[in-house]
């Protein structure tokens, strides 16, 4: 059974960098014809793509991040990671991460549980 | 980017009733190969997104024959056909077909 569990910092100050981890269970990270994907969730702009990696490894970003968005993964601790720089409260949001079942029909199957991660200082 | 758009934004339901949910893009979501690029999900109270439809029509893995999707190129539509208390909660529809995928804003179903 496809597992994801986000991990990471709860709170995170202002102009500093969000930083978490996904971490997969039930399947390989560094198999098949899928994507692995950060998705955030805020009162003010919904549900918001963030970006993907796909198992060889080559990424794509949602351009209103503006650049600070990077996307790694770990196939050896079948984890993958989100680095969010010079943060804001408007990147206040709960972030999940997703599997995108890629195919040539992007859809996201297996959920992770969700982290509240709060800019403030 | 496609901008998405739902009505409505907000839906009283009777259970046993049918409800449906319209979304609209601002592109055509047809692509060359034929299928529509609109999948559907929904946000149960405090639980993640699940996927319900994907590629316009095509019922998720475990999802109720209840749930129906249908529709072409720019409009579409998720119909419940008979509302059960637990179909309560946010549906959401997004559009796969190019980056940078998009949602729409969401349709709160409660029960009357």
């Amino acid at each position: 059974q496809v597992q994801l569990q986000e991990s990471g910092p709860g709170l995170v100050e202002p102009s500093q960098t969000l930083s978490l981890t996904c971490t997969v269970s039930g399947v390989s990270i560094s198999s098949g014809d899928v994507y692995w994907t950060w998705i955030r969730q805020s009162a003010g702009k919904g549900l918001e793509w963030m970006g993907r990696i796909y198992t060889g490894g080559t990424t794509t970003y949602n351009p209103s991040l503006k650049g600070r968005v990077t996307i790694s993964s770990d196939t050896s601790k079948s984890q993958f990671s989100l680095k969010l720089t010079s943060v804001t409260a408007a990147d206040t949001a709960v972030y999940y991460c997703a599997r995108d079942t890629g195919g040539g029909a992007t859809r996201f199957d297996y959920w992770g549980q969700g982290i509240l991660v709060t800019i403030s200082s | 980017d496609i901008v998405m758009t739902q009505s409505p934004l907000s839906l009283p339901v009777t259970p046993g009733e049918p409800a449906s949910i319209s979304c609209r893009s601002s592109q055509s979501l047809l692509h060359s190969n034929g299928y529509n690029y609109l999948d559907w999900y929904l946000q149960k109270p405090g639980q993640s997104p699940q996927l319900l439809i994907y590629l316009g029509s095509n019922r998720a893995s475990g999802v109720p024959d209840r749930f129906s999707g249908s529709g072409s190129g720019t409009d579409f539509t998720l119909k419940i056909s008979r509302v059960e208390a637990e179909d309560v909660g946010i549906y959401y529809c997004l559009q796969p077909l190019q980056p940078p995928f998009t949602f729409g804003p969401g349709t709160k179903v409660d029960l009357k």
